[in-house]
């Protein structure tokens, strides 16, 4: 079966701070991979998808960025944070065709000081 | 483009009582429809789908939504609340032409059940 593994779950992180969150899947080969932000009661924001290695398209523009170097790997990151980028990072991943239903990791809690 | 409307970002019920989450969506081709829910701090959960066929679909948890075409509209419904329905939940849609790269989120409803 399918498994996603985001890590880490919880971030605590100056203003101007690196950051990195690692997201992996196993189980499947090839998928769609996806961050999404959660800010508080804002819903849930596309941030970046990846349907290849190497292959990122960014939906919002922003001082992060996203990397998917391994078939399975997808990674998020950031030179310098900004308070306004504290949320719940949420990874996702999908099948090739199919029906589009997205399979979430546990997500990553990032509290911006 | 897609989009999809939530109406009412918390909806309270007492247990037992029927739960309804409204779901719109706009589309500009035959969609794919998701409904998510989510616990706090964790992902979402896939609930239901509706992709092709029957317009009822049944998901995990005793919950239901009905595709009315007429009315654009993806409604969640269960019969009766239970204390561990509380959450939040989403409405999707997938674009369904090649099974879409991305699914468009609704702002979500908070569930709340009250004794």
């Amino acid at each position: 079966s399918q498994t996603i593994h985001q890590w880490p779950a919880t971030l605590v992180q100056p203003v101007g701070s690196p950051l990195s969150l690692e997201c992996t899947v196993e189980g499947t080969s090839n998928p769609n991979l996806y961050w999404y932000r959660q800010a508080a009661g804002r819903g849930l924001q596309l941030l970046f998808y990846s349907v290849g290695i190497g292959q990122i398209s960014s939906e919002v523009p922003q001082n992060l960025s996203a990397s998917r170097p391994q078939d399975r790997q997808f990674i998020l990151s950031s030179k310098k944070l900004l308070l306004s980028d504290s949320g719940f990072y949420l990874c996702a991943w999908r099948g090739r065709g199919g029906t589009g239903e997205l399979f979430f990791g546990e997500g990553s809690r990032l509290t911006v000081l | 483009a897609q989009s999809v409307t939530q109406l009412g970002s918390h909806v309270s019920v007492s247990e037992g009582a029927l739960v309804l989450l409204r779901c719109n969506y706009s589309s500009s081709v035959p969609p794919y429809l998701f409904w998510y829910v989510q616990y706090p701090n964790q992902g979402l959960q896939l609930l239901l789908k509706y992709t092709t066929g029957a317009t009822l679909v049944k998901g995990i948890n005793g919950f239901e939504a009905e595709f009315k075409k007429s009315e654009t509209s993806f409604h969640l419904t269960k019969p009766s609340a239970h204390m561990s329905d509380a959450a939040e939940y989403f409405c999707a849609v997938s674009d369904r032409a090649g099974g879409g790269n991305k699914l468009t989120f609704g702002t979500g409803t908070q569930l709340k059940v009250e004794l």
